[in-house]
């Protein structure tokens, strides 16, 4: 069964350095999603992206967050300087089609721990 | 921003017992779906509900749209252990989705 997958599963890093999560969506899904889950707290929507463009993004992804379809299979969200805050564990998904039926699938995600 | 409230938080119940989780909202939402989480994994998709008043039956899973597609309740019949985890409703439209904070429940054999 296809599968969204993400690597690393868990990122440490010091404050202040750049990270690059990497998810590779299901082969033939058009449109990704990076969400994010501090420990304890909901599912927050990050971005949107279809067709090498951002759809849709939140509050939270402001100009230290970037994300990117650098070749056909991966898709990347960067955080250029990482701050504590930024510690939690972030989810990419993707989609096959536009209908309200067309299910999101969620890669195992990636911890971040920014120390 | 459009809020998800899910009822109750936790819910501790014994293995055969009925139960119903809500989740509601001031928005109405052109869809919403129910979602259920395993510890260290991502959410996995139960069911979508998109028309006002729809109910969809998974087994022992009832999910019901509010008339209004403001709310939604998820119930169980006859819980098992198996049961046990995160259950979560999120809405929103096709570019952006808003998730509730979840349901953690636990059935005891």
């Amino acid at each position: 069964e296809p599968e969204v997958t993400q690597t690393p599963s868990h990122q440490v890093t010091q404050m202040g350095q750049e990270v690059i999560l990497r998810c590779v969506p299901i082969s033939n899904h058009l449109y990704f999603y990076w969400y994010r889950q501090i420990l304890g707290q909901k599912v927050e929507f990050l971005v949107s992206f279809y067709n090498n463009e951002i759809s849709e993004k939140s509050e939270i992804f402001d100009d230290q967050f970037s994300v990117e379809r650098p070749d056909g299979s991966n898709f990347t969200l960067k955080i250029r300087s990482t701050k504590l805050e930024d510690s939690a564990m972030y989810f990419c998904a993707s989609r096959g089609g536009t209908s309200a039926y067309n299910e999101q699938f969620f890669g195992p995600g990636t911890r971040l721990t920014v120390l | 921003t459009q809020l998800l409230e899910q009822s109750p938080q936790f819910l501790s119940i014994q293995e055969g017992e009925n139960l119903t989780v809500y989740c509601n909202s001031s928005s109405v939402f052109s869809s919403l779906q129910w979602y259920r989480q395993e510890p260290g994994e991502g959410p996995v998709l139960l069911v979508t509900v998109v028309t006002g008043g729809e109910v969809k039956k998974l087994k022992r899973l009832t999910f019901q749209f509010g008339d209004a597609r403001k709310d939604s309740s998820l119930h169980i019949t006859a819980a098992q252990p198996g049961d046990t985890g995160l259950y979560l409703c999120a809405g929103g439209g096709f570019n952006k989705f808003y998730f509730g904070s979840g349901t953690k429940l636990n059935v005891k054999p």
